[in-house]
């Protein structure tokens, strides 16, 4: 089942903080986050495993909440280098190799 | 530059024609995964191959497949395509064939359908 992902957009202003959300119906094993510039392939940010620990990227960070299914990816002190489509992929824990993404959420930094 | 290649880089083809997308991994990396990204459907899992073997299906079409050779370079075969196969088509190489590993996700190959 494919994650969902909220919001769908967000416009934000240079230095400001964004929150994205991305939540599973099904238990989790691993959430992973990627980032898509425009007219670029996705680029890994972090993969955050069951037991909630938290991930950092430059001033991205995440964090992984197993009991209500979701996963959270902080964007702090945004710069205009952040602007992008975040994804999340999801690992249930069956083991089945398999990532769902969900359809992402557009980010825009703006000066 | 991720280190992962693929070509073409653009493809144009009519309905019900066959195309083969290529694909070469990062050195050293041993799982290759395909994905095809368009507008309504976001980023699709295809299929993964690790050392040359089917490792996991995901969405694949029966008119689709594909098969990892012993170099570990890959191919995307689509078949009797249709107009709504039209995506951009990603490959992804990791060095485990386990998903907790991070994925280096080739440029891409856009295929148009007309």
């Amino acid at each position: 089942q494919q994650p969902v992902q909220s919001p769908q957009a967000v416009i934000l202003r240079e230095g400001e903080d964004a929150v994205i959300n991305c939540s599973s119906s099904k238990a989790l094993y691993s959430v992973h986050w990627y980032r898509q510039k425009h007219g670029e392939a996705p680029v890994f940010l972090m993969i955050l495993l069951k037991g909630g620990e938290q991930m950092r990227h430059e001033k991205i960070s995440a964090s992984f909440n197993e009991k209500k299914q979701q996963s959270s990816l902080y964007l702090t002190a945004s710069q205009l280098s952040y602007s992008g489509t975040y994804f999340c992929g999801t690992e249930f824990p069956t083991n089945d190799y398999k990532l769902s993404f969900g359809a992402g959420t557009t980010v825009t930094v703006r000066a | 530059d991720s280190g992962v290649t693929q070509t073409p880089k653009h493809l144009i083809t009519a309905t019900g024609q066959r195309v083969t997308l290529r694909c070469s991994p990062r050195s050293g990396d041993l799982s290759v995964y395909w994905y095809q990204q368009s507008l309504d459907q976001g980023l699709q899992f295809l299929i993964q191959y690790y050392n040359g073997e089917e490792r996991a299906k995901g969405n694949i079409l029966e008119r689709f497949s594909a098969q990892q050779f012993p170099d570990l370079h890959s191919e995307l075969n689509l078949s009797s395509l249709e107009l709504g196969d039209s995506a951009l088509y990603f490959c992804a190489s990791s060095p485990s064939g386990q998903t907790t590993y991070e994925q280096y996700f080739g440029p891409g190959t856009r295929l148009t359908v007309t």
